[in-house]
C-alpha cells in the first residue's frame, strides 16, 4: 500500500516571503500522480498543483511550485511571494495511474501559517 | 455551477442511532467519491461512484456503512449503529473526466458529524 509522509506538522511564513513544504511517498509503482491540496478554514479542498512521475519537469503554477525527485521519493510544495490567502492546511496526495485507480491517499497535512 | 453541495453542514448524534448525508456534486459531474477526515489526519477514501455504479469501496467502510448514488445525481451515505468513533468530518467530491491525471476534484465543505 502507499503511505505518504509530511513531517512538517506546522509552518510558518512572513507575508511575501518563500516557503517549503516537505512531502515523502513510498510506493512500489513507477507511474503515479502526485497532487498538492490547500484546505482552508472553510475546510473545502482545493487542488493546487499535480505532477505526472514520468514527466521530469517539476509543474509551476503562479507562485506555486514543486521540487519532485522521483529516486528520494520526494515532492515538496515552494510557495512564493506568500500572502494572507495561503494560510490553511496543506495535504500531499498520490495516485496511481493505473486504470481503476480511482483513491488518493493523503498525508496528514500540514498547517501553513503566514505572518504580516 | 454552484460547487459541491453537502447536507447538513454539522451532525450530532447519540451512539447507536443512524444517519444520513447527502451530496450534491456538480451538475452532469459523472464521478462522485466520499472520504473522511479525522483530527489530525488527512482525508481517507471510502468509496466511489461513476454515474449510479459504485465502483470502489475502501475497507473502511464497514457493514455500518452505506452509500448509494441513484440515477447518477446526488449521493447518501448512511451510517447504522453509529459508534463514538465515527466522529469525522465526511467529504464529498466530484468531478467531470473519463482519465485520471486530468481529473480535476471538487470538494464540498463537508459534513462534520459528532457521535455522542
Amino acid at each position: 500500500a502507499q503511505t505518504v509522509t509530511q513531517s512538517q506538522p506546522e509552518m510558518s511564513v512572513q507575508e511575501a516571503e518563500t516557503v517549503t513544504l516537505s512531502c515523502t511517498y513510498d510506493t512500489s509503482e513507477s507511474d503515479y500522480y502526485l497532487f498538492w491540496y490547500k484546505q482552508p478554514p472553510s475546510r473545502q479542498m482545493i487542488l493546487v498543483i499535480r505532477q505526472e512521475a514520468y514527466k521530469q519537469q517539476n509543474a509551476t503554477e503562479n507562485r506555486f511550485s514543486v521540487n519532485f525527485q522521483k529516486a528520494a521519493k520526494s515532492f515538496s510544495l515552494k510557495i512564493s511571494d506568500s500572502q494572507l490567502g495561503d494560510a490553511a492546511m496543506y495535504f500531499c496526495a498520490y495516485r496511481n495511474s493505473g486504470a481503476g485507480s480511482y483513491q488518493l491517499t493523503f498525508g496528514k497535512g500540514t498547517k501553513l501559517s503566514v505572518i504580516p | 455551477d454552484t460547487g459541491v453541495s453537502q447536507d447538513p453542514r454539522h451532525k450530532i448524534t447519540k451512539r447507536g442511532q443512524n444517519v444520513t448525508f447527502r451530496c450534491d456534486p456538480i451538475s452532469e459531474h459523472n464521478r462522485l467519491y466520499w472520504y473522511r477526515q479525522t483530527l489530525g489526519q488527512g482525508p481517507e477514501f471510502l468509496t466511489y461512484f461513476q454515474n449510479e455504479a459504485q465502483l470502489e469501496k475502501s475497507r473502511l467502510l464497514s457493514d455500518r456503512f452505506s452509500a448509494e448514488r441513484p440515477k447518477g445525481s446526488f449521493s447518501t451515505l448512511e451510517i447504522q449503529r453509529t459508534e463514538q468513533g465515527d466522529s469525522a468530518m465526511y467529504l464529498c467530491a466530484s468531478s467531470l473526466s473519463f482519465g485520471v491525471f486530468n481529473e480535476k476534484l471538487f470538494f464540498g465543505s463537508g459534513t462534520q458529524l459528532s457521535v455522542l
